[in-house]
């Protein structure tokens, strides 16, 4: 199957930083790229939808100003927590569909677990 | 929007028994309803996946069925083992590149 990859995988940073996570299809091109949001023993609730080349579509409760999103190539989505607090540590996981596979498999990323001191 | 309930959140069930999870969607547009399973700290994985143009359909152990009139679709594991011990989500979207609504999830423990 396709292949989404995530850096890092890992990150820790103080509070008041920002931090840029990387989503990339190694194989196929994606208009298209979901960001979702895991806290520990919940569901995955979707974030963001990233569209290449315009502005990112939040869902209702995500600040836009907090969390930036880049969609500069059809292989490439950022997500950037900025001034990043405890509360926003979590798992982030990025996704895709190869572009005009309509309603087809997401593939994910292997996530980001972000860690806020 | 779309909302996808999922039960039972835990499920417990000896080795070589069948396991059932359930879910139910809002929105009648929805038409691909994926189930993936997740392993702690990894990302999920996709088991098995269903159009609105099918009811049911299986592969090996794992079958998933859909009643598109009740809007509830269920994964169906049978033979179960200690490795099919992780957490399950259901989800649904509709045409076009819309995203997954996932259901809370359901942990599934087998217990050999």
């Amino acid at each position: 199957g396709a292949v989404v990859s995530q850096h890092p995988s890992r990150v820790i940073c103080k509070s008041g930083t920002s931090v840029k996570i990387e989503c990339r299809s190694l194989d196929f091109q994606a208009t298209t790229m979901f960001w979702y949001r895991q806290f520990p023993k919940q569901s995955l609730m979707l974030m963001a939808t990233s569209n290449e080349g315009s502005k990112a579509t939040y869902e209702q409760g995500v600040e836009k100003d907090k969390f930036l999103i880049n969609h500069a190539s059809l292989t490439l989505s950022t997500l950037t927590v900025t001034s990043a607090h405890p509360e926003d540590s979590s798992f982030y996981i990025c996704s895709a569909r190869e572009a005009g596979a309509g309603t087809g498999e997401l593939f994910f990323g292997e996530g980001s677990r972000l860690t806020v001191l | 929007g779309e909302n996808v309930e999922q039960h039972p959140s835990t499920l417990s069930v000896q080795e070589g028994d069948s396991a059932v999870i359930k879910c139910t969607y809002s929105d009648s547009a929805s038409n691909y309803f994926p189930w993936y399973k997740q392993e702690l700290g990894k990302r999920p994985q996709l088991i098995i996946d269903i159009r609105s143009n099918v009811g049911e359909k299986k592969d090996q152990r794992i079958a998933v069925t859909l009643n598109k009139t009740a809007k509830h679709f269920s994964l169906h594991i049978t033979e179960t083992q200690p490795e099919d011990s992780a957490v399950y989500f259901c989800a649904a979207s509709s045409s076009g590149n819309t995203p997954l609504v996932f259901g809370k999830g359901t942990r599934l423990s087998v217990i050999a």
